[in-house]
């Protein structure tokens, strides 16, 4: 797991908070992704980022805001977040973004608890 | 349009025994199919994956994955359990066509190994 590392591990946070999530990948990939993990549910693939470019945006309401300033590192910025937003966040990176063969490389994710 | 099925919630089998996790998938064209291992407050790790080839892929910890095109399935297999496999096990797929289609997951499946 330290090939993509994310921080922090745990967040509790309430509705009207401002808080940051990071991920760093020292992988040397160009493509990075959040992914949504819900207990009983599909991952769902949030954003999706190609050499600091969002390539991919499904829909995810805007009090998520990611940010990419660089192919290491990604953000996720949380605003106003409703208790349903709790779930285990997962950062992941690979070689390139949604190439077919490519495997993605996942970090250990941020418990995010919205109270 | 891309799925992909894990039909098991959970398995259980005994230390020492053969195990299987199923999935089966639906793609207009040719998959490429993904096993990845969760392991408690963990994020995924990437197990193996079918790209083309060999219809038996070989991947860490001693597992492998048997493609079966006609019966559109990717099921994971270990000829000898340990209880240290018990976690959550994600099958996932892509499509080959079109390029930059996203990895679709499955719900997934809780193994369970009892000594």
């Amino acid at each position: 797991e330290t090939g993509v590392t994310q921080t922090p591990r745990h967040l509790v946070m309430g509705m009207t908070n401002k808080k940051s999530l990071k991920c760093e990948q020292h992988l040397g990939h160009n493509a990075m992704y959040w992914y949504k993990q819900s207990a009983k549910k599909p991952l769902e693939l949030m954003f999706v980022y190609n050499f600091k470019e969002q390539t991919e945006n499904n829909s995810v309401p805007s009090r998520f805001s990611p940010e990419c300033p660089n192919s290491s590192h990604l953000f996720l910025h949380l605003h106003t977040l409703q208790p349903e937003d709790s779930a285990l966040y997962l950062c992941a990176s690979s070689p390139v973004a949604l190439e077919s063969t490519d495997t993605q490389y996942f970090g250990p994710g941020t418990r995010l608890t919205v109270l | 349009a891309q799925s992909v099925a894990q039909p098991e919630d959970q398995v259980n089998v005994a230390e020492g025994n053969p195990l299987t996790v199923k999935c089966t998938y639906s793609v207009s064209g040719n998959p490429y199919l993904f096993w990845y291992v969760q392991y408690p407050n963990r994020g995924l790790q990437f197990l193996l994956k079918y790209i083309t080839g060999d219809n038996l892929v070989k991947g860490s910890y001693g597992f492998e994955a048997e493609f079966n095109k006609s019966q559109t399935s990717f099921h994971l297999k270990k000829p000898s359990a340990l209880v240290s496999d018990s976690a959550l096990y994600f099958c996932a797929v892509r499509d080959m066509f079109p390029a930059g289609t996203a990895l679709i997951f499955g719900k997934g499946t809780t193994l369970s190994v009892s000594s």
